[in-house]
């Protein structure tokens, strides 16, 4: 079965310093990944994805993705951190090689980048 | 621009009462789902469609049940609601292709006395 986890549940950054929210995933075929973004009192908004192709993915608001198959993680990144990026994070996984469209969220992360 | 549309924002509902929420979604997407969301638990899958009357239970469909009549529509039935069910419900929508994103809409967050 797979599954999605996010060791942190928050993430202190100051503004203009990078930012990197960990995420962790386990399949049983090739990863499907997704970063999405909660604001308050929004729903979830689409980042980035990783399919296939270049291990670095790049996606909205300046945001980026690694694909790393051997430590079988996708942690999301961004070069300088702005107070607007302050937000519930989640990471996501659909298993390619099983038949289902189910996509696995991990439990979210935090993050807050101060002034 | 694509518009997923949860009927309510917030509802308010006693232990035992029949709950229906409603999701709509203008995409002509074959998948939809829902979730719900918890502090700490993040999004848990309940039930997810493929197709017209088609459905498939996800991680914790105890107590709850779906309907998907028209492909735009897909409900979410808790048939004697319950204090442990008080949670922010979201629902999504995605073409039909396993490497699609989902698009969810605002949600809905149902508070069970």
């Amino acid at each position: 079965a797979q599954s999605v986890a996010q060791p942190e549940d928050q993430v202190n950054v100051a503004e203009g310093n990078p930012l990197t929210v960990k995420c962790t995933y386990s399949v049983s075929g090739n990863p499907y990944l997704f970063w999405y973004v909660q604001y308050p009192n929004r729903g979830l908004q689409f980042l980035l994805k990783y399919i296939t192709g270049d291990n670095l993915v790049k996606g909205s608001y300046g945001f980026e993705a690694e694909f790393n198959k051997s430590q079988t993680s996708f942690h999301l990144k961004k070069p300088s951190a702005l107070v607007s990026d302050s937000a519930l994070y989640f990471c996501a996984v659909r298993d390619g090689g099983e038949n289902t469209d189910k996509l696995i969220f991990g439990t979210g992360t935090r993050l807050q980048v101060f002034p | 621009d694509v518009k997923v549309t949860q009927s309510s924002r917030y509802l308010v509902k006693r232990t035992g009462e029949k709950v229906f929420l409603e999701c709509v979604q203008d995409m002509d997407h074959e998948n939809m789902f829902w979730y719900r969301q918890d502090p700490g638990l993040g999004l848990r899958l309940i039930y997810f469609s493929y197709d017209v009357k088609m459905k498939e239970k996800g991680d914790i469909p105890e107590g709850y049940s779906v309907s998907r009549e028209k492909k735009e529509r897909f409900s979410l039935i808790l048939e004697s609601a319950s204090t442990n069910q008080t949670s922010m419900y979201l629902c999504a929508s995605s073409l039909f292709t396993a490497n699609e994103k989902l698009f969810f809409g605002s949600g809905t967050q149902l508070s069970v006395l």
